[in-house]
């Protein structure tokens, strides 16, 4: 089993469109959480860290759901700029002084249609 | 926010050559840094993990041999592909870690290698 799953997509939505994306991890002991952002060819970058109460960020939304190990990002009002993929990413603790890693999910495509 | 440069940005190689790959933190020291590979429509890997001054930490499956890291100071990680082979075409991403945030997992990304083995 991945250590972060989420569905590939791809999510094609009109703009205007509110669409949420989902993503489940393995490891109950990941203590933090994260959305990136990856444009096509381009390295991933921080869009928000999730909190366990759950965070809002203009139009974007995150939920924490650690009982079943499971996060999820709301956008509302797509714009076009928002098509990009959307990476679920979870911390992998260090151990015995092993440095603590990310995860990265396989991303969410998301296109928003004119 | 901090900078994160690799060089080159493309490189396209023969294959059984070596190719090196440079990871450059700007304007902070990163005594973390770490290698992920990216194959098309695929989510990063992480390869390995490159603390300075010690021996970089593998992910299983990552061949240590053929992916040679070096920290030799707090601001540049290098990786050295050996013997490159088309299957070793990918996107390679670092990323750096300030110091004095073991507890946190503030990660900046460089913009990635693009290395194509023909």
């Amino acid at each position: 089993r991945k250590e972060v799953e989420q569905d590939p997509g791809p999510f094609n939505v009109p703009e205007g469109a509110t669409v949420a994306f989902n993503c489940t991890y393995s490891n109950s002991a990941s203590q933090s959480f994260f959305w990136y952002r990856q444009d096509c060819r381009k390295e991933p970058k921080l869009l928000m860290s999730v909190y366990s109460s759950g965070n809002e960020d203009g139009r974007f939304t995150a939920q924490l759901n650690r009982a079943s190990q499971y996060i999820s990002l709301l956008i509302r009002d797509s714009k076009l700029s928002d098509s990009a993929t959307y990476l679920c990413v979870v911390n992998r603790p260090g151990y015995g002084g092993a440095t603590n890693k990310l995860i990265f999910g396989t991303g969410t495509l998301l296109a928003v249609q004119p | 926010g901090a900078v994160v440069s690799q060089h080159p940005s493309r490189v396209i190689c023969k294959s059984g050559t070596s190719v090196k790959i440079e990871c450059r933190s700007l304007d902070f020291q990163a005594t973390t840094m770490f290698w992920y590979r990216q194959f098309p429509k695929q989510s990063l890997m992480l390869m390995a993990t490159s603390n300075e001054g010690s021996k970089a930490t593998y992910e299983q499956g990552v061949e240590k041999d053929k992916f040679l890291i070096n920290h030799a100071s707090l601001t540049l990680s290098t990786l050295t592909v050996t013997s490159a082979h088309p299957e070793d075409s990918s996107f390679y991403i670092c990323s750096a870690r300030p110091p004095d945030r073991g507890n946190t997992y503030e990660q900046y990304f460089g913009p990635g290698t693009r290395l194509t083995v023909t």
